[in-house]
């Protein structure tokens, strides 16, 4: 089945800081990616998706690209902010009849 | 629209007793999921629904535990009997089409077994 693979945490970065958080995935398909933010005492919210090769999400100045070479979902921010701090899900979706497989999280603090 | 809406938002219940938690999913949405997180095991998938019938209940931990859709604006997830590894959230999550799309998640629920 597919699985996702992210980097392990926590992360903690001082504001201003660039962030990366890995992601690799593998899947028999062509699946979606996407990846999610989970704020302290919230459900998880799609913080953006792509859903073919070379597709570029991007939202509140995160970004990552679909990397079908390298199987790779990579999520990055030029300059984070105290309330980024959450946790972030990778997910690929759409070769498995209706599923999301998630990775494990990963938590990001960022002090001021 | 509402989104995703769960109830009860916290519950605490002792050992034994049947516990039951309810979700209304996104108007429209033809797929809806149950999910549990812990610290121990991360975000499990439990079990989901496609057009209320369900598709995949392979991460249902144990027979205490049993999911419903009589239709398509509700689910329940029940639990019974309760015991303190059940303590968890459990979120609801809804979705058009399946994987492909996003799926949108409730607030979640916060269960206590003590």
């Amino acid at each position: 089945g597919d699985s996702v693979t992210q980097m392990e945490g926590p992360v903690t970065l001082s504001e201003e800081a660039f962030l990366t958080i890995n992601c690799t995935y593998t899947a028999t398909g062509y699946p979606s990616l996407f990846w999610y933010v989970q704020y302290p005492g919230e459900g998880l919210q799609l913080l953006l998706k792509a859903t073919k090769a070379d597709d570029k999400g991007s939202n509140k100045g995160f970004e990552a690209t679909y990397r079908k070479e390298t199987t790779s979902f990579h999520l990055e921010k030029g300059s984070v902010q105290v309330s980024d701090s959450a946790v972030y899900f990778c997910g690929a979706g759409g070769t498995s009849y209706g599923k999301l497989t998630f990775g494990q999280g990963t938590i990001l603090t960022v002090h001021p | 629209d509402a989104g995703v809406i769960q109830s009860p938002r916290h519950e605490v219940t002792e050992m034994g007793q049947e516990v039951t938690l309810r979700c209304k999913p996104i108007s429209g949405h033809d797929y809806l999921f149950w999910y549990r997180q812990t610290m121990m095991r991360g975000l499990e998938l439990l079990i989901y629904f496609n057009n209320n019938v369900p598709i995949d209940d392979s991460g249902m931990p144990e027979d205490r535990f049993s999911a419903k859709m009589p239709n398509a604006s509700f689910s329940t997830l029940k639990i019974q009997p309760s015991e303190p590894r059940d303590s968890a959230v459990y979120f609801c999550a809804s979705s058009l089409v399946g994987g492909h799309r996003e799926q949108y998640f409730g607030p979640g629920t916060r269960l206590t077994v003590t």
